[in-house]
């Protein structure tokens, strides 16, 4: 069964400053890799996913996320963080079989400082 | 032209309660998931339905029953609600035909019980 690890809890970064949120998952074959956002009392928002081919992704709000088939990582990066980029965020993985279900890391939480 | 839609987006009840959750998508898609989000922010999988077909049914009491009356709506129903119901329940569809379907989430809806 596939797993994600997200291993920070909590993040804060100054505004402006460059971001990264790691991502490590576990699945035995080629896994699809997705970025949630979910902003205070809000539903979950699609930042970017990686299906194949270019191993770097780009998506939403000037989030981009690299796939590194060796490090079993999907790391999540902005170059300048906003203050409305402060959130929750999810990486989540699903198998390319029937099962099509997400599974989810626990999430981090990233806050902006003025 | 909401894509995923919940009603109520509040919900607080007393423990014994039988209660329901809708979910209605209008994106044409053909499978359709419930999560449910603890304290902590986990996401978990509950259940999933592809044309009205149970797929995914994870270990979740028995006290929970999706019923899809059609391919537009799953909805959630719970008997005899305890304390550790409360959670924020997330509706999502997506279009299993393509390659992989990317999710869309509804906003939610919180359980509350006393």
């Amino acid at each position: 069964a596939q797993s994600v690890t997200q291993p920070d809890i909590h993040i804060t970064v100054s505004e402006g400053a460059s971001l990264e949120l790691r991502c490590n998952y576990s699945y035995g074959a080629t896994p699809y890799l997705f970025w949630y956002v979910q902003s205070p009392g809000q539903g979950l928002q699609l930042l970017l996913k990686y299906f194949s081919g270019d191993t770097l992704v780009q998506g939403i709000k000037g989030f981009e996320a690299e796939f590194k088939r060796s490090q079993s990582s999907f790391n999540l990066r902005k170059p300048s963080v906003h203050w409305s980029d402060a959130a929750e965020y999810f990486c989540a993985v699903a198998a390319d079989t029937g099962r099509r279900a997400l599974t989810f890391g626990s999430g981090t939480r990233l806050q902006v400082q003025p | 032209d909401t894509a995923v839609s919940q009603t109520p987006k509040y919900l607080v009840t007393q423990m014994g309660n039988d209660k329901s959750i809708k979910c209605e998508q209008n994106l044409g898609h053909d499978t359709m998931y419930w999560y449910k989000q603890d304290s902590k922010k986990f996401l978990k999988i509950m259940f999933s339905y592809n044309n009205k077909e149970l797929i995914i049914n994870e270990t979740v009491p028995n006290r929970f029953s999706p019923k899809s009356p059609d391919k537009a709506h799953l909805n959630l129903h719970i008997n005899s609600l305890e304390l550790g119901d409360s959670a924020v329940y997330f509706c999502a569809s997506s279009q299993q035909t393509t390659l992989f379907g990317q999710q869309f989430f509804g906003p939610g809806t919180r359980l509350t019980v006393l």
